[in-house]
């Protein structure tokens, strides 16, 4: 069974309009969680963090089920510059902090005009 | 400032060579890591330093050596790569190793290729 798994897409999507990424996790005991973006060959850069209670920034959405192991990220208003690989990022071992991170395979996002 | 600095960007080595990669952050971090990354696959970890010692090493092949001379700089030593190995490496730092929630930065990465 894969550690984090994404719809790979792409998802080709009009500019303005509101798209969704999900991602589910195995270890049910993992801490955190996070969304990165990355352009072609490029480093990921980190979107954002993911919280049980949910949290916003800006355009961006993020969502945690626990129960479900399930992450989400949606993306309002959607631009041009959003077009990217969103990676769903989980640290795996329990307590967190220096441990490495697990990468799902990543979602392409292409923004259409 | 969230800047994590590798050297070289881009790097051509024979199987015989020894070369070395570069890694410094000056943000106080003092978690270092060391992933792989192929095309189209997404990052893999291979070391993890906490102040400086050496916590997790995720079987890698002993060609690649790591070394953590103090806690901005991370190295990452090669040597009898193989073609197989070609791949963008990336250095990321974090800030308080058991830290919870704590945050990864990367690297731009050193893109390696192995002739």
């Amino acid at each position: 069974r894969k550690e984090v798994e994404q719809d790979p897409g792409p998802f080709n999507v009009p500019e303005g309009a509101t798209v969704a990424f999900n991602c589910t996790y195995s270890n049910s005991a993992s801490q955190s969680f996070f969304w990165y973006r990355q352009d072609c060959r490029k480093e990921p850069k980190l979107l954002m963090s993911v919280y049980s209670s949910g949290n916003e920034d800006g355009r961006f959405t993020a969502q945690l089920n626990r129960a479900s192991q399930y992450i989400s990220l949606l993306i309002r208003d959607s631009k041009l510059s959003d077009s990217a690989t969103y990676l769903c990022v989980v640290n795996m071992l329990p307590g967190g902090g220096a441990d490495g991170l697990t990468f799902g395979k990543g979602t392409h996002l292409i923004i259409q005009p | 400032d969230t800047e994590v600095t590798q050297t070289p960007k881009h790097l051509v080595m024979g199987m015989t060579n020894k070369k070395s990669l570069k890694c410094e952050q000056h943000m106080g971090h003092r978690a270092m890591y060391w992933y792989k990354q192929k095309a189209k696959k997404p990052p893999e970890l291979m070391f993890v330093y906490s102040y400086e010692k050496l916590s997790i090493n995720e079987s890698v092949p002993s060609r690649f050596s790591p070394e953590c001379p103090n806690s901005s700089l991370l190295n990452l030593h090669l040597h009898a790569l193989q073609p197989e190995d070609s791949a963008l490496y990336l250095c990321a730092s974090s800030t308080r190793p058991g830290l919870a929630g704590d945050e990864q930065y990367f690297g731009p990465g050193t893109r390696l290729k192995v002739s």
